[in-house]
């Protein structure tokens, strides 16, 4: 356990629905990090979080895609209009940046399933 | 050509076989992180490295900067090896750049 949870751990919806994920980082971390894993491949990066402003989106997150971070603790990734291509493992990552070298623990994950 | 590059993608040996996974990356990295992933998708990292060498158990990992290189043995390798193994460097704005793992599977 390293101490970043994420919620649901698992979560399968009809095509079409939207869904939302929860990721509770380290409560000292600053930076906050959101990843797609789909079967047979590395985990993608998707957006990431410097406390509440969102700094950089991966190409991969389509206008479906939303994540918000509004205090600088817990962050939500949504899904609107869930389509079979989604299903993976979404991974949450916090880290503090200091300003020197950084290192990201990970979350349990999320694994969806879109039929 | 991706920044990060692993081989083998897939490695299969027999259990006591000493096993190399290598990484070569092409941008500046500030560190470099190997992860093991199990079926089922928890992650957990192994080492991180900036130089030289780090030992842990029978997991040795290595880097050369001036090479872009690094490496990951097991020693008296074990059936519970099997797993993904990914490496990731830390590139500018200290983010991960994930390479596409190796497969390894040990068999008895």
């Amino acid at each position: 356990d390293t101490g970043v949870s994420q919620d649901p751990r698992h979560k399968i919806t009809k095509r079409g629905q939207n869904v939302t994920f929860r990721c509770d980082p380290i409560s000292e971390h600053n930076r906050l990090y959101w990843y797609r894993q789909t079967l047979g491949q590395g985990p993608e990066f998707l957006t990431y979080f410097q406390n509440e402003a969102q700094l950089e989106k991966s190409r991969l997150l389509s206008d479906r895609f939303s994540a918000e971070r509004p205090k600088g603790s817990f962050s939500t990734l949504e899904i609107q209009r869930t389509e079979q291509g989604d299903s993976a493992m979404y991974l949450c990552a916090s880290s503090l940046n200091t300003g020197h070298q950084e290192t990201q623990y990970f979350g349990p994950g999320t694994r969806l399933l879109v039929l | 050509k991706n920044e990060v590059e692993q081989s083998p993608q897939n490695l299969t040996a027999q259990e006591g076989e000493f096993i190399t996974i290598n990484c070569s990356y092409s941008v500046g990295i500030s560190a470099l992180h190997w992860l093991q992933q199990h079926p089922g998708g928890g992650i957990v990292s192994l080492f991180m490295l900036s130089s030289g060498k780090k030992k842990h158990g029978r997991l040795i990992a290595t880097i050369n900067i001036q090479e872009k290189h690094s490496s990951l043995h097991i020693t008296a390798s074990h059936p519970r090896d099997s797993a993904v193994y990914i490496c990731a460097v830390v590139g500018s704005n200290y983010q991960l750049i994930w390479g596409a793992g190796t497969k390894l599977i040990i068999k008895p």
